[in-house]
């Protein structure tokens, strides 16, 4: 069976510092992972997506994620956090086989400080 | 614009009502999802049709009961509305079915049960 654990429900970062939003992951198959963003009252965004290809990925905004098969983790980060960082972050994880179906982790809240 | 489209936006009804939620994608995607999203920001997937026949049907009481007209199309009727049925509900499509595929996300329905 497939799980997603996010490990971080909060973050709060200062703008102009690094982010990083932990994921760590849980497949019976070799995985796609996904990173999505959901700002306050909008629908879900792609940030990012590992299919197998190479294990550092880079995303839109800046974002980048790395695949670490013998950590089970897929961390998020980002170098410079801007207040438009501001947001819901989703780690999902889906099998490249069997039931292709998202699994989500619970989310974790990014706070930009000024 | 390419799109994953809902209406309504907000929906606001009285427990046992029933009420739809349409979703429409003009993105030429094969499959089509709804999620539901609760209170703390978990995200689930309560169906899924690939060219108009469900393939994901979790485990959703059956007031839910979605329809798929075409490909493109995909609604979803609720009957005898609960107060535990609020939440946001998310359509998305991904072009087939597989794991690797990217969903993209409507803007979200709430619906507000009182």
């Amino acid at each position: 069976a497939q799980s997603v654990t996010q490990l971080d429900s909060h973050v709060s970062v200062s703008e102009g510092t690094p982010v990083l939003l932990r994921c760590n992951y849980s497949s019976s198959y070799s995985p796609s992972l996904f990173w999505y963003v959901q700002h306050p009252n909008k629908g879900l965004q792609l940030l990012l997506k590992y299919t197998s290809a190479a294990t550092l990925v880079k995303g839109i905004n800046g974002f980048e994620a790395e695949f670490k098969k013998s950590e089970t983790s897929f961390h998020l980060t980002k170098p410079s956090a801007h207040m438009s960082d501001a947001a819901e972050y989703f780690c999902v994880v889906t099998p490249v086989s069997g039931t292709y179906k998202y699994i989500f982790g619970t989310g974790t809240r990014l706070k930009v400080l000024a | 614009d390419t799109a994953v489209s809902q209406t309504p936006k907000y929906l606001v009804t009285q427990m046992g009502n029933d009420k739809s939620i349409k979703c429409e994608q003009n993105l030429g995607h094969d499959t089509m999802y709804w999620y539901k999203q609760d209170s703390k920001k978990f995200l689930k997937i309560m169906f899924s049709y690939n060219n108009k026949e469900l393939i994901i049907n979790e485990t959703v009481p059956n007031r839910f009961s979605p329809k798929s007209p075409d490909k493109a199309h995909l609604n979803l009727h609720i009957n005898s509305l609960e107060l535990g049925d609020s939440a946001v509900y998310f359509c998305a499509s991904s072009q087939t079915w597989k794991g690797t595929d990217t969903q993209y996300f409507g803007p979200g329905t709430r619906l507000t049960v009182l």
